[in-house]
């Protein structure tokens, strides 16, 4: 079993739709990231986070380290928002080390 | 600044060629990282260096070699390539282990 697992694994939507990915983990962390892939293959961070909400313009990514659990949230999808969306978690035991998803495949159609 | 810049962006090898992929950064971080992305896994931990003068083995550092030059640049070398390593590199750099990653562009290589 995966130590990051995130789903849905692809997700079709109309433009304007409020969109949901989620992430699961199964090891203590210290802080999770969520990271966006263009389909030109480039890769950015969007968030970090390790309690709580964070919100940037229209996205916003929420944790709950209890149930271990993140949600990554787009309100008003627009087709530019087309992307792998990659959840990783910055694993505590050892040395740190970033365990990556597998990502969620986005699609927004016009 | 240019962030984090890889070259080259394309190679194809034959198999048991070798080849040294260059990543360079212009942040001043001390953390840089390989990692290489196959279809249907997620980004896996090649080698990394926590700081300049310092390397260590990720999760799959078998048939890689790495060299942090200086503070700004971290290679990557493969000795005798084989296909199994046909996948799309990418370097990433961070002010320290934990904090947000900055990618290179990545490199596709394929191994024939």
């Amino acid at each position: 079993k995966n130590e990051v697992e995130q789903s849905p694994q692809n997700l079709t939507a109309q433009e304007g739709e409020f969109i949901t990915i989620n992430c699961s983990y199964s090891v203590g962390i210290s802080a999770l990231h969520w990271l966006q892939q263009h389909p030109g293959g480039g890769i950015v961070s969007l968030f970090m986070l390790s309690s709580g909400k964070k919100k940037h313009g229209r996205l916003i990514a929420t944790i709950n380290i209890q149930e271990k659990h993140s949600s990554l949230h787009i309100t008003a999808s627009h087709p530019r928002d087309s992307a792998v969306y990659i959840c990783a978690v910055l694993v505590i035991q050892g040395a740190q080390k970033l365990v990556f998803g597998q990502g969620t495949r986005l699609t927004i159609n016009p | 600044n240019a962030g984090v810049t890889q070259t080259p962006k394309f190679q194809v090898l034959k198999t048991g060629q070798s080849m040294t992929l260059q990543c360079a950064q212009d942040m001043n971080h001390n953390s840089m990282y390989w990692y290489r992305q196959d279809p249907g896994m997620g980004l896996r931990l090649i080698y990394y260096s926590a700081s300049e003068g310092t390397t260590d083995k990720g999760e799959v550092p078998n048939g890689y070699n790495v060299s942090r030059l200086n503070k700004r640049e971290f290679s990557l070398r493969l000795e005798s390539a084989a296909p199994s390593q046909t996948s799309v590199y990418f370097c990433a750099s961070t002010v320290w282990r934990g904090a947000t990653s900055f990618f290179g562009p990545g490199t596709r290589l394929t191994v024939l």
